[in-house]
């Protein structure tokens, strides 16, 4: 296993609502990231924060938000949420150089109906 | 090549054949690769991080080159076993983009006995 974990496992929704997901980052790694999996494609980067604040974000529009805590685990936002975010979202978690391995939750599948 | 691209996508083998896959990314701005095997209903589990041309890493029977100056990766599985059924993804980490990882769309491979 690798030490992050996700919450919930699953959720269903329907369209317009709002949606948050949690990420418990493995001990000791202060970045966080967030990947979006639709059927048949890659994990795309949504975003990823650093020490609390953002610093760097994918092709995803306002309505997907985050956080960090002082602890590094992190939160997903979604509002007003469309059929097309159903999807399978990833977290990972590292220490801060880009060329660490990045430990992945097994993420959480959010269906909107 | 602008995106990361995973070939084949998908893979029928018997037990005891040895295997590869290739990952093609874009050579300019290079920073890293990694290579992920995944697992239905699992985390995705870190394989290698690839950063100098010509590397090679190996973990058991499964291996990986690197060549970033044409801008691929081979996945190498020596005598496949039933376990090494998974979904093998390759990330391009482009360089002073904050680590995060562009996907390839995976190669599910699929060891029968």
């Amino acid at each position: 296993e690798t030490g992050v974990t996700q919450s919930p496992t699953h959720l269903i929704k329907t369209r317009g609502q709002q949606v948050t997901l949690r990420c418990s980052s493995q001990s000791g790694h202060n970045t966080v990231s967030w990947y979006q999996q639709a059927l048949g494609q890659g994990p795309q980067f949504i975003f990823q924060y650093y020490r609390e604040e953002e610093n760097g974000r994918g092709n995803f529009p306002p309505r997907f938000s985050g956080l960090q805590f002082p602890n590094y685990s992190s939160e997903l936002n979604v509002n007003a949420l469309e059929l097309d975010d159903s999807a399978l979202y990833l977290c990972a978690s590292r220490q801060a150089s880009s060329t660490d391995t990045q430990y992945f939750g097994p993420g959480t599948r959010l269906t909107v109906l | 090549i602008l995106n990361v691209e995973q070939s084949p996508q998908s893979l029928h083998v018997q037990e005891g054949d040895s295997t590869n896959f290739t990952c093609s990314f874009p050579s300019s701005n290079f920073y890293a690769l990694h290579w992920y095997r995944w697992e239905t209903a699992k985390s995705p589990e870190a394989l290698f991080v690839m950063t100098l041309n010509g590397d090679e890493k190996k973990k058991g029977r499964i291996s990986a080159t690197l060549n970033t100056k044409e801008g691929y990766s081979y996945l190498y599985i020596k005598g496949s076993q039933p376990e090494d059924s998974a979904t093998y993804l390759c990330a391009s980490v482009p360089y002073n983009q904050g680590g995060k990882l562009i996907f390839g769309q995976g190669t599910e491979l699929s060891v029968k006995p």
